[in-house]
């Protein structure tokens, strides 16, 4: 049963510290997003990357978010330093998009529920 | 960008009733899926429907792309059945999903 993972599954943390969230797509899936969902904000797209190339991290705040993948079966975001306006859950999606199998469909994690103090 | 509306915003039912949901967007969509948020707060794929119809159990999706609405429908609705339904929708060339604000479902016994 292939599915998206993610870790920690929780992460309590005090202002200024980094925190860095892991996801392992599906495998196969060649599009990696990652989404943050806040009771203000609903579900919002923060960055996602093609074939381990960012495409698009527009919805990201440059100055303390970073996200990278360091190789295929690893998604990475990083905040440094945390502030507690970041405290909500994120989640990674993947996809396998373009070409001849192509759906689109994204398959979501469980989500990493940050808290910062 | 796309508006993604979603109505009802809250819904309560007794445990066997009947319910539509609606999505209605401001665009024409490329991708449209339909998502349960449970009340553990997993995201789980219910329907990839751009357009048509489709079934799984007691749920099923019709999207009119050409009127730019989708409707979800839960039949002989159950407990487990509670939590938040999100429509998503896909434009452009953009991989970009664009969700709706969702509708709270809550099934009573």
């Amino acid at each position: 049963d292939a599915r998206v993972t993610q870790t920690p599954r929780d992460k309590v943390t005090e202002m200024g510290q980094e925190v860095t969230m892991r996801c392992q797509p599906i495998l196969g899936h060649n599009t990696v997003f990652w989404y943050r969902q806040t009771m203000m904000q609903g579900l919002e797209l923060l960055a996602y990357f093609r074939n381990r190339a960012p495409l698009d991290d527009s919805g990201m705040p440059k100055d303390r978010f970073s996200a990278e993948m360091p190789d295929a079966t690893l998604a990475t975001l990083k905040i440094q330093p945390s502030e507690p306006r970041d405290s909500a859950v994120y989640f990674c999606a993947s996809a396998q998009s373009g070409g001849g199998y192509s759906t689109d469909t994204q398959y979501f994690g469980p989500g990493t529920r940050l808290t910062v103090l | 960008g796309i508006q993604v509306e979603q109505s009802p915003p809250d819904l309560i039912l007794q445990e066997g009733a009947n319910s539509t949901l609606r999505c209605n967007f401001s665009d024409s969509v490329n991708n449209l899926q339909w998502f349960h948020q449970n009340p553990w707060g997993q995201l789980i794929n219910l329907f990839y429907i751009p357009s048509g119809t489709k079934q799984n159990g007691r749920l099923s999706a019709t999207t009119v792309a050409t009127e730019r609405y989708s409707l979800l429908y839960i039949s002989s609705s159950q407990t487990t059945d509670s939590g938040v339904y999100f429509c998503a929708v896909l434009t452009g060339t953009a991989s970009k999903l664009t969700f709706g604000t969702g509708t709270r479902l809550q099934v009573t016994l």
